[in-house]
């Protein structure tokens, strides 16, 4: 069972340079989101999809876009890189439908480093 | 504004000893606490969760007390071991808004020595 899946694993990016992180599950799962994760500050919610043609904000949007491609896909791109965006970031999906929450499952992170 | 404050932020205990680790949140509107657990290079992973109606719940080695009136909830692991070294994460969220307000404490890096 892949779960979710997370490219890539690293990348190194100059600022203001662009680039998309690319994020599938295949567990049928109607949510997904994308997690920053800094030292000190926990994770935070940057977009979520709650079903396939819907997003939102979380708690970080700024500077970043997504799009939930079908069911599976949920990319999330950088349109002008800036090193504050130095970060580890996760996607996960859950079975959370409205007002339930569900477990989330994490891919296992893309390192990205902004110079 | 952090919604969910979590200490210590580190954590050393022997071999057999039992880590707590602690959180605190202000929105009473919160009903769902789950721990995350995560390895290094590894993604979080849920580990237990608890629901306010309980005040404690347990799988395996995994305890979670729940004080609803101090708003505070907490993991113990008993009879700790080098296995458990990870970073917990403390989280909560407002059920009627689903997952997508899941708030995560800062995380607690946990040292487990043999």
């Amino acid at each position: 069972n892949a779960g979710v899946t997370q490219t890539p694993k690293f990348q190194v990016l100059k600022t203001g340079q662009s680039m998309t992180l690319q994020c599938a599950q295949d567990m049928n799962h109607n949510s997904m989101y994308w997690y920053r994760q800094d030292p000190g500050m926990g994770l935070r919610l940057i977009y979520y999809s709650a079903s396939e043609g819907t997003t939102d904000k979380g708690e970080v949007p700024n500077g970043y876009n997504v799009s939930r491609l079908n069911k599976r896909e949920f990319s999330l791109r950088l349109e002008s890189a800036a090193p504050s965006q130095t970060s580890v970031y996760f996607c996960a999906s859950s079975e959370a439908r409205g007002w339930s929450t569900g477990e989330l499952f994490f891919g296992e992170g893309s390192r990205l480093t902004v110079l | 504004q952090q919604q969910v404050k979590q200490s210590p932020q580190s954590l050393i205990v022997q071999k057999g000893g039992i880590p707590i680790i602690n959180c605190a949140y202000e929105n009473t509107a919160f009903d769902y606490f789950p721990w995350y657990q995560q390895f290094p290079g590894k993604g979080p992973a849920l580990l237990i969760a608890i629901r306010p109606d309980v005040s404690e719940k347990k799988e395996g080695r995994f305890t979670i007390s729940f004080n609803k009136s101090a708003k505070q909830f907490s993991l113990h692991i008993m009879d700790s071991q080098p296995g458990d070294s990870a970073t917990y994460f403390c989280a909560a969220s407002h059920d009627q808004t689903g997952a997508n307000n899941l708030f995560f404490g800062t995380g607690t890096r946990l040292t487990v020595i043999p």
